[in-house]
């Protein structure tokens, strides 16, 4: 089935521990997103790539980082956790016509 | 600061009445909208979009309104199924300069049976 795989569903990360959230996609969009889902914030932009070998920083970057090695990959780092990074995090990507992202399932990540 | 708002955290509406879902935007620039739909543990799902040329697009139960002098959407769900159930997001975004989308914090629709 199409679509975007993120692993792991779900992790408990002790503080200051380094941590790759995978996202790996097969429809072959250009364009990729990291989001984090936050009570009362919304889906909130963290990186982007809008083609294989370059990314850019969304809305709030600070703590991660993200690279695009190629088409179908997009992994996103913690270097050094932190709690306030707590959150559910979705993996994105959207065609060139940009209408309509698809979604992965996300990670539900506890910083403790 | 949060360019696309949703006031409303959630609604409860009877099983066959009308859902009315409403997102407000900061950005004037914004030129693409869309309505997302979350069920638990699972990602966001495209619902529906409008251009900003357009005021009203309808697909099936769901029609989205646009009114961008007041620079206000909203999603009507006709009738409402308890499979609507879920928390829905809106969207913006500029796409003459790239396909970001903003979204809002979310609306989460109660059906009652």
């Amino acid at each position: 089935i199409a679509g975007i795989t993120q692993a792991p569903t779900s992790q408990i990360l002790a503080a200051g521990r380094r941590m790759t959230l995978r996202c790996t996609q097969d429809m072959r969009h250009n364009a990729m997103y990291w989001y984090r889902q936050d009570l009362g914030l919304g889906l909130r932009l963290i990186h982007y790539s809008n083609t294989a070998g370059t990314t850019g920083k969304g809305e709030v970057p600070d703590g991660y980082s993200v690279s695009r090695a190629n088409t179908d990959d997009f992994p996103l780092t913690l270097a050094s956790a932190v709690p306030s990074q707590t959150s559910v995090y979705f993996c994105a990507s959207s065609d060139e016509t940009g209408i309509g992202y698809t979604f992965g399932s996300g990670t539900r990540l506890t910083v403790v | 600061d949060q360019q696309v708002k949703q006031n409303s955290p959630s609604l409860s509406v009877q099983e066959g009445r009308i859902s009315i879902l409403n997102c407000d935007y900061t950005n004037s620039m914004f030129d693409y909208f869309l309505w997302y739909k979350k069920y638990p543990a699972e990602g966001p799902t495209f619902l529906i979009s409008i251009s900003s040329i357009k005021d009203k697009n309808e697909d099936g139960r769901f029609t989205v309104f646009l009114n961008k002098s007041a620079k206000h959407l909203s999603l009507h769900i006709v009738p409402s199924q308890p499979g609507d159930s879920a928390v829905y997001f809106c969207a913006a975004s500029l796409q003459l300069s790239d396909y970001k989308l903003s979204f809002g914090a979310g609306t989460t629709v109660t059906v009652r049976a």
